[in-house]
Order: structure tokens, then C-alpha cells, then sequence
């Protein structure tokens, strides 16, 4: 099946910076792959995703980039503010009907210090 | 439209216990599935259903059981609880066209 791996488990990033968050995905036949922003005690929120017919998605400050040669895909952050520090999950999927599965990857915990 | 709701909120559970984790949602979606997070692991998929009637298993399926009698909704159930399954289990719903799943707010179980 498939397998996400997620790059750092912990990131800290002054207020201001930008955050690069990286995911690895085993399977090639995998062609959905959604960013997730989970904040303390709260369920996980979609904040970008992209497919595998494009290489690269922004929506303002987020920007999602896919290299499917490699295999990964990377969640950048720009001029990041104190609202942004949460905790940040990739996954992956093949999207087909009757296919549905996501894989997620663990997690990486942004800290944007002020 | 309430999205995806989850209940109970909170829950101590004693070992060999069994309950029910209700997972309901109002958008029509055929998709639903179950998660349990713990620290450092991620969220990992319990079971799943891509419509009424059909379950199948997820990455983490043992100890639990679920069904799915109508599109609405998809329970989980631990059938004799025990302290692994001390975890944050959340619903999520959707997929389809829009590939785009929604998680509920979760339930917290402890199993003491």
C-alpha cells in the first residue's frame, strides 16, 4: 500500500519567514494529494491540495509544489504569522471512483515565534 | 448544514467495556471512514465505507467493528475495550468528484 513520509516532525520559523514543510509518497499511481492544518484540540482542516496534473497551486500566503518524477511534495508558507503555528499533515490518495483511501503522512508541528 | 458531527466529546471507558462512537454526517457523501490519532503517529485509518452497506478495513482494524445502514451515518464500536485504544478517534466524510474529505471534531477515549 501506500506510503507518506513527512519532513521535519518540528519546525520553528521566525514571525515573518517562510516554512517548507516536505512529504515523500511511495506509490506512483497516486495522483491526489491534500495538506491538512490541524491547531490544538481541534480536527484536522483542508487548507490546499493539488493533483498530479499540475505542478504547482497557491492560494495567498500557501503554496503547495508536486515533483511526481520524485515522488514528493512540499507545503510552503510565506510571511508566516502566529496563527499559522499548528500542526501540518500530508496525505496522499489515488483518486478513482470507489477509491477513497487517504494515507496521511505524521505530522509535522509549526511554531512561528513572534 | 452541520457538517460532520461526532459524539460523545469525551469518554473514560473501563477495560473489556464496549461502546459506540456515532459518526454522523448531512452533505450526501458516500465516502465515510474512521481515524484514530495518537502523538507522533499521525492519523491512521480504522475502517471505512464507500456506501451504505459496504465496509471494508482500514490500516488499524482490529478491536473495532463498524456498519453502515444508512448514508448518514457510520458508527464505530469497541467491542471490549482495552488501554491501547486510549486515543482521539475522528469521522471523516466525502470524496467523489472533489476528491476533499471533512473531519468531525472528534471524540476523546481513555480506557483506564
Amino acid at each position: 500500500g501506500e506510503n507518506v513520509e513527512q519532513h521535519p516532525s518540528t519546525l520553528s520559523v521566525q514571525e515573518g519567514d517562510s516554512a517548507v514543510i516536505k512529504c515523500t509518497y511511495s506509490d506512483s499511481a497516486s495522483n491526489y494529494f491534500p495538506w491538512y492544518k490541524q491547531e490544538l484540540g481541534k480536527r484536522p482542516q483542508l487548507i490546499i491540495d493539488i493533483r498530479s496534473n499540475v505542478g504547482e497551486k497557491k492560494d495567498q500566503r500557501i503554496a503547495v509544489t508536486l515533483n511526481k518524477t520524485a515522488k514528493h511534495f512540499s507545503l510552503h508558507i510565506t510571511e508566516t504569522q502566529p496563527e499559522d503555528s499548528a500542526v501540518y499533515f500530508c496525505a496522499a490518495k489515488i483518486s478513482n471512483f470507489g477509491n477513497e483511501k487517504l494515507t496521511f503522512g505524521t505530522g509535522t508541528r509549526l511554531t512561528i515565534i513572534p | 448544514n452541520a457538517g460532520v458531527t461526532q459524539t460523545p466529546k469525551f469518554q473514560v471507558l473501563k477495560t473489556g467495556q464496549s461502546m459506540t462512537l456515532q459518526c454522523a454526517q448531512d452533505m450526501n457523501h458516500e465516502y465515510m471512514s474512521w481515524y484514530r490519532q495518537d502523538p507522533g503517529m499521525g492519523l491512521r485509518l480504522i475502517h471505512y465505507s464507500v456506501g451504505a452497506g459496504i465496509t471494508d478495513q482500514g490500516e488499524v482494524p482490529n478491536g473495532y467493528n463498524v456498519s453502515r445502514s444508512t448514508t448518514e451515518d457510520f458508527p464505530l464500536r469497541l467491542l471490549s475495550a482495552a488501554p491501547s485504544q486510549t486515543s482521539v478517534y475522528f469521522c471523516a466524510s466525502g470524496g467523489g468528484e472533489t476528491d476533499t474529505q471533512y473531519f468531525g471534531p472528534g471524540t476523546r477515549l481513555t480506557v483506564l
